[in-house]
C-alpha cells in the first residue's frame, strides 16, 4: 500500500517540552513539507525539502526544526520556543518539486 | 507565489453542478493551477491540475481562462459526500529559487444540500 503516513494522529505536549512528528512516505518522492493549520483557516508552510538532506524555511519556520536524512523521511520538531503550537500539522510528498502534492491524514497537537 | 482569491463559501444542490471560481490574477507563465479539497480533519485530497487548456478528470472539470488570470472548478453531478473545503493554488516554476513552495490560502467552503 503506497502511501504518506503520519503518526501520532494525537499528541499532546507539555509546557517547554520538545516533541517530534513523524511523516513517512513510501512513493519514492524526492520533496516533501510540513504545513500547519489553524482552525478555519488555509495551510502553512512550515519547512520543505526537495532532496534528502537538504530543506528550506517556509512561512512559518520560527520555533520548528526538521532533518531529511532519509528519503523516505522527514520529521517535524516543535520545540520549546514555539509559543502556540496547537493546531493540526500536515506532511505532504511530491515526486519532485513542481509536481502534484500527496497529503498525509495529519497529526493534531494539543498542549496541556 | 501568485496568491489566489476565492469566495470563502458556496452552496450547491445536490445533483447540480457546482462551480467554484478562483481568481489569481499575477500567476506566471510557468506556474500551475492545482485544485484540492479538504474534508474536516483529515489531509487534503488532490483533484485536478493544469497550465492553458481546460482538463478533465473522473473528479471534475477545470476551466482556465485564456489570460490565465481566473479558473473555475466544476464538479458536475455535486453529491453530499463533496461537501469539503476546496483549495486553489498555483506551483511555482521549478526554475524559481523558491520552487516546492506553494501557498493554500483559505479556501472555498463547499457545502452540498439535498
Amino acid at each position: 500500500d503506497g502511501g504518506i503516513t503520519q503518526s501520532p494522529k494525537y499528541l499532546f505536549r507539555k509546557e517547554g517540552q520538545n516533541v517530534t512528528l513523524s511523516c513517512e512516505q513510501n512513493l519514492n518522492h524526492d520533496a516533501m513539507y510540513w504545513y500547519r493549520q489553524d482552525p478555519g483557516q488555509g495551510l502553512r508552510l512550515i519547512y520543505y525539502s526537495q532532496i534528502v538532506n537538504d530543506f528550506q524555511k517556509g512561512d512559518i519556520a520560527e520555533g520548528y526544526s526538521v532533518s531529511r536524512e532519509k528519503k523516505e523521511s522527514f520529521p517535524l520538531t516543535v520545540t520549546s520556543a514555539q509559543k502556540n503550537p496547537t493546531a493540526f500539522y500536515l506532511c505532504a510528498s511530491s515526486i519532485s518539486r513542481q509536481g502534484t502534492q500527496y497529503f498525509g491524514p495529519g497529526t493534531r497537537l494539543l498542549v496541556l | 507565489d501568485a496568491k489566489t482569491t476565492q469566495p470563502p463559501s458556496m452552496d450547491c444542490a445536490e445533483g447540480r453542478a457546482a462551480n467554484l471560481p478562483c481568481n489569481h490574477s499575477t500567476i506566471s507563465g510557468n506556474e500551475y493551477v492545482y485544485w484540492y479539497r479538504q474534508i474536516h480533519s483529515q489531509g487534503p485530497q488532490y483533484i485536478i491540475h493544469g497550465l492553458k487548456n481546460n482538463e478533465t478528470n473522473e473528479m471534475a472539470s477545470l476551466i482556465i481562462t485564456e489570460d490565465r488570470k481566473s479558473s473555475t472548478l466544476i464538479l458536475p453531478h455535486a453529491t453530499l459526500r463533496d461537501t469539503a473545503v476546496y483549495y486553489c493554488i498555483v506551483r511555482v516554476d521549478r526554475r524559481d529559487t523558491n520552487a516546492g513552495k506553494s501557498t493554500f490560502g483559505d479556501g472555498t467552503t463547499l457545502t452540498v444540500k439535498p
